[in-house]
């Protein structure tokens, strides 16, 4: 059973495009880290959030974590080809045991 | 300062066969968890260990065992194997049970 579902599955769009990706679960997180993985690595933490209604920016990418904490999403401004990647969400029950979702493929074209 | 290391990067098997993956973690970084990647699936936790026990286990069969040792490195075993085996297997370390993990590369393992 999947307990976070991510959306959409692929995204590919041009360089300097916007784009948001989602992240949703039924049941309330108590913290959800964003993470990035590139074909051949493992994958890198970008952030974690822990309170509902949190916005996080690191550059160009912007977190949410929803009010109910049940949500959260990750919005790139003017996309760069170096984004392209694979970015996991994933609800911690602490550092070693993390439940990631199927993630979010994304292409930006040059 | 080396990351997370893995070995092999790359294994090809057969089915029926033993594996063993090796991971070393960051320097002071007690704790290594394990992951399972299947191609077009995030990651899906198979173990954890802390200061050489397991703290954590998955919902995997009884084919899959990891152990940790005096340094903190880990091994993975996972015997009598499967075509659905074949996936990338992540080691993550961690310096306690409830901070941050940093994953290495992974052992990309296929099953024929």
């Amino acid at each position: 059973t999947q307990l976070l579902e991510q959306s959409p599955q692929f995204l590919s769009i041009q360089e300097g495009e916007n784009l948001t990706v989602y992240c949703n679960s039924s049941s309330v997180f108590s913290s959800l880290q964003w993470y990035r993985q590139e074909p051949g690595e493992g994958p890198v933490l970008l952030v974690t959030v822990v309170t509902g209604g949190e916005v996080k920016k690191l550059k160009r990418l912007t977190f949410q974590f929803g009010d109910a904490r049940k949500d959260s999403s990750l919005h790139i401004t003017a996309a760069q080809p170096g984004d392209t990647g694979l970015y996991l969400c994933a609800k911690e029950a602490n550092a070693g045991k993390s439940t990631f979702g199927d993630g979010t493929t994304l292409t930006v074209k040059p | 300062d080396a990351g997370v290391t893995q070995s092999p990067t790359h294994l090809i098997k057969t089915r029926g066969q033993h594996v063993t993956l090796r991971c070393s973690p960051i320097s002071g970084h007690k704790s290594v968890s394990w992951y399972q990647q299947v191609l077009g699936q995030g990651p899906q936790f198979i173990f954890q260990y802390y200061e050489k026990e397991e703290r954590g286990r998955g919902n995997f069969p009884d084919r899959f065992s990891a152990r940790q040792f005096p340094n903190y490195s880990s091994e993975l075993n996972v015997n009598a194997l499967l075509l659905g085996d074949s996936a990338l297997y992540l080691c993550a370390s961690s310096l306690a049970s409830n901070t941050e993990a940093f994953f290495g590369q992974g052992t990309r393992l296929t099953v024929v």
